[in-house]
């Protein structure tokens, strides 16, 4: 299995601030990396895809980078409705979810 | 605008065999691939099984040896079955699929919750 690791697995942050959360694979999976967000009793949204592709009516604000092992999900400017928990997840190979950093409220 | 719709008991006693559905609406199953992802209460999402636009499968290998997950074009549903349920099974069930080359999962359904207990 490749397995994948999130940090943090959680951060307090202030609106307007800038925020990165870092996945790392356990081995290459070249830009096979999703980035999805998760509001309380909602069902995942997918925010990015191919590492850094944004999902059409995602707004601009979210940006992804990375290739190999290790990539980042970036918010240049947080809005309130961006509190939320937010996972990676590779699809090289038999897909797998990073354990997910929650995004809170300063 | 595809649509999806997850159904099937929300109580299963322990060592018996779990069944849901997910029903698609505004697109053939046939044109995407579909997963089954699970989220215990609390914690985070695990990915249980794929099927894909070939009918060709792929199963979390913790899950393997319990679950099958399959496609019926002729209602425009896809299924997952897990047997030998425990208590650890417990969770909230999604149905997600998606058309990519990179295979994201674009559409969710809005998740059911199945408990395991006797």
């Amino acid at each position: 299995d490749i397995q994948m690791t999130q940090s943090p697995s959680s951060l307090s942050a202030s609106v307007r601030d800038r925020v990165t959360i870092t996945c790392r694979a356990s081995q290459s999976i070249s830009n096979y990396l999703n980035w999805y967000q998760q509001k309380p009793g909602k069902a995942p949204k997918l925010l990015i895809y191919a590492a850094s592709s944004l999902q059409s009516g995602v707004p601009s604000r979210f940006s992804g980078s990375g290739s190999g092992t290790d990539f980042t999900l970036t918010i240049s400017s947080l809005q309130p409705e961006d509190f939320a928990t937010y996972y990676c997840q590779q699809s090289y190979s038999t897909p797998t979810f990073g354990q997910g950093t929650k995004l809170e409220i300063k | 605008q595809v649509q999806l719709q997850e159904s099937g008991p929300g109580l299963v006693k322990p060592s018996e065999t779990l069944s849901l559905t997910c029903t698609v609406s505004g697109g053939s199953i046939s044109s995407y691939y579909w997963s089954w992802i699970r989220q215990p209460p609390g914690r985070g999402l695990e990915w249980i099984a794929c099927i894909y636009y070939s009918g060709s499968t792929n199963y979390n290998p913790s899950l393997k040896s319990r679950v099958t997950i399959s496609g019926d074009t002729s209602k425009n549903q896809v299924s997952l079955k897990l047997n030998s349920v425990t208590a650890a099974d417990t969770a909230v069930y999604y149905c997600a699929g998606g058309s990519g080359n990179y295979y994201p999962l674009d559409y969710w359904g809005q998740g059911t919750l199945v408990t395991v207990s006797s």
